[in-house]
């Protein structure tokens, strides 16, 4: 399989539960990011990974916990969430971080709603 | 504080006839533009790039243009296809920046046949 591949597909979560989301790419990129979207906003920037290693957390509440075990996996821990967190999201991966002449690869997505 | 942005979340066009989609920047030091298209339950998928020093990029149906001046950039799809239906997001980045790449709001394209 090539690409990014993400797991699940959708999700719906009570606020008091611990879930995670999963993405794994198989292209050799070193770079991997997570990015929220919310309706009729822009992607929003969540974590940014380069060689394993966290290089950027915008802002992001606790609730949400990225771990990146190696360059072709990240996941995206949650618990006690929000009914507002409710969203897309979209992990993605690039050569290297950021500057990449042809942007990232993005997943499908994981449509979460938290009820 | 958004700093790029999509101001039009529609665009209805017949097909056969030219899409203009279009993007406003703030951040001057942004020096690489992206077009992005997104079908409905699938990721983002790259369409077309910029470099700052340029002012229009070509691939097939799709044009880029860049007014560094205006701040302003637009995607022309011409002849429009039902298949060019989707949402189109427009992204900037700059090195200085830490090479951020920041996304409009994107814009839903119909093409109607």
């Amino acid at each position: 399989e090539t690409g990014v591949t993400q797991t699940p597909r959708h999700l719906v979560m009570g606020m008091t539960n611990k879930k995670s989301l999963k993405c794994e790419q198989h292209l050799g990129h070193n770079a991997m990011y997570w990015y929220k979207q919310s309706a009729k906003k822009p992607l929003e920037l969540m974590f940014v990974y380069n060689f394993k290693e966290q290089t950027e957390n915008n802002s992001v509440p606790s609730r949400f916990s990225p771990e990146c075990p190696n360059s072709s996996h990240l996941f995206l821990h949650l618990h006690t969430l929000q009914p507002e967190d409710s969203a897309l999201y979209l992990c993605a991966s690039s050569q290297r971080a950021f500057r990449d002449a042809f942007g990232y690869t993005f997943g499908s997505g994981t449509r979460l709603t938290v009820v | 504080d958004q700093q790029v942005k999509q101001n039009s979340p529609s665009l209805s066009v017949q097909e056969g006839r030219i899409s203009i989609l279009n993007c406003d920047y703030t951040n001057s030091m942004f020096d690489y533009f992206l077009w992005y298209k997104k079908y409905p339950a699938e990721g983002p998928t790259f369409l077309i790039s910029i470099s700052s020093i340029k002012d229009k990029n070509e691939d097939g149906r799709f044009t880029v243009f860049l007014n560094k001046s205006a701040k302003h950039l637009s995607l022309h799809i011409v002849p429009s296809q039902p298949g060019d239906s989707a949402v189109y997001f427009c992204a900037a980045i700059s090195e200085t920046s830490g090479s951020r790449l920041t996304f409009g709001e994107g814009t839903q394209l119909t093409v109607n046949p």
